[in-house]
C-alpha cells in the first residue's frame, strides 16, 4: 500500500520560501511508471496543479506557468522522498498543500498542509 | 494550456437519483497511439484529500462504488452518478493527464435536493 506523509511549517512570512517535503512508502520516487506531483487548494482557484519530477532514465522536472518562476521539486532518493520549494510567497499562495503519485491519475494522495502566509 | 471547463458549477438532486457532471477540454485529450483519453475524476470532500474515483476517462478506481461512472471521448466528457447516496456530497473535480500543465477542472459541487 503506498502512503505519502507530508511535513513542513503551516505559517511562512510574506517574501519568504515555503519548503515542503512528501516522504514516500510502499513506491519508489525513481519509479519509471510514476511521477510525484505538487498540488493545491485554495477557495478562490479550486484545485491547481503545480508540478512533478519523475525518472525516465533521467529525471525530469515540469512546473505551472503561474510558479515557474518559483518552484522547485527535488527528488531524494536517499531518504524516497521529494520535496516543494516556493520562494517570494505572498497572501495568494495561501493554501492546502498536496503531494500526490500520478499512475496513472492522482490515486495517492498526501493528507494536505495548511500553508498560511501572513506576517 | 489545456482548459477543462465543467458544467454545471453546482447540481442539488434528491436521494437516489440520478447527478451527471460534464467536463470539456479545450484540446483532445485522446491520444491515438493507444486509443485512451487521459481524463480523470475526483471526489472532495472537506478535509480530506481528493479521491481519484475514474482514469482513462472510464476506469473505475479499485473500491469506487458501481454507481460511479464516467464515459467520453476526445474533448466531452460525463461523470455519472446512477443513484446519489448521502455520502456523495462532495465538489468534484475533472483533470487531464494528456500533457504539462496538467489542469483540473473548476468543480462541480454535488449536494442533496
Amino acid at each position: 500500500q503506498v502512503q505519502l506523509q507530508q511535513s513542513g511549517p503551516g505559517l511562512v512570512k510574506p517574501s519568504q520560501t515555503l519548503s515542503l517535503t512528501c516522504a514516500i512508502s510502499g513506491d519508489s520516487v525513481s519509479s519509471n511508471s510514476a511521477s510525484w506531483n505538487w498540488i493545491r487548494q485554495s477557495p478562490s482557484r479550486g484545485l491547481e496543479w503545480l508540478g512533478r519530477t519523475c525518472y525516465r532514465s533521467k529525471w525530469y522536472n515540469d512546473y505551472a506557468v503561474s510558479v515557474k518562476s518559483r518552484i522547485t521539486i527535488n527528488p531524494d532518493t536517499s531518504k524516497n522522498q521529494f520535496s516543494l520549494q516556493l520562494n517570494s510567497v505572498t497572501p495568494e499562495d495561501t493554501a492546502v498543500y498536496y503531494c500526490a503519485r500520478e499512475a496513472p491519475g492522482l490515486d495517492y494522495w498526501g493528507q494536505g498542509t495548511l500553508v498560511t502566509v501572513s506576517s | 494550456d489545456i482548459v477543462m471547463t465543467q458544467s454545471p458549477d453546482s447540481l442539488a438532486v434528491s436521494l437516489g437519483e440520478r447527478a451527471t457532471i460534464n467536463c470539456k477540454s479545450s484540446q483532445s485529450v485522446l491520444y491515438s497511439s493507444n486509443n485512451k483519453n487521459y481524463l480523470a475524476w475526483y471526489q472532495h470532500k472537506p478535509g480530506q484529500p481528493p479521491k481519484l474515483l475514474i482514469y482513462w476517462a472510464s476506469t473505475r478506481e479499485s473500491g469506487v462504488p458501481d454507481r460511479f461512472s464516467g464515459s467520453g471521448s476526445g474533448t466531452d466528457f460525463t461523470l455519472t452518478i446512477s443513484s446519489l447516496q448521502a455520502e456523495d456530497v462532495a465538489v468534484y473535480y475533472c483533470h487531464q493527464y494528456y500533457d504539462t500543465p496538467r489542469t483540473f477542472g473548476q468543480g462541480t459541487k454535488v449536494e442533496i435536493k
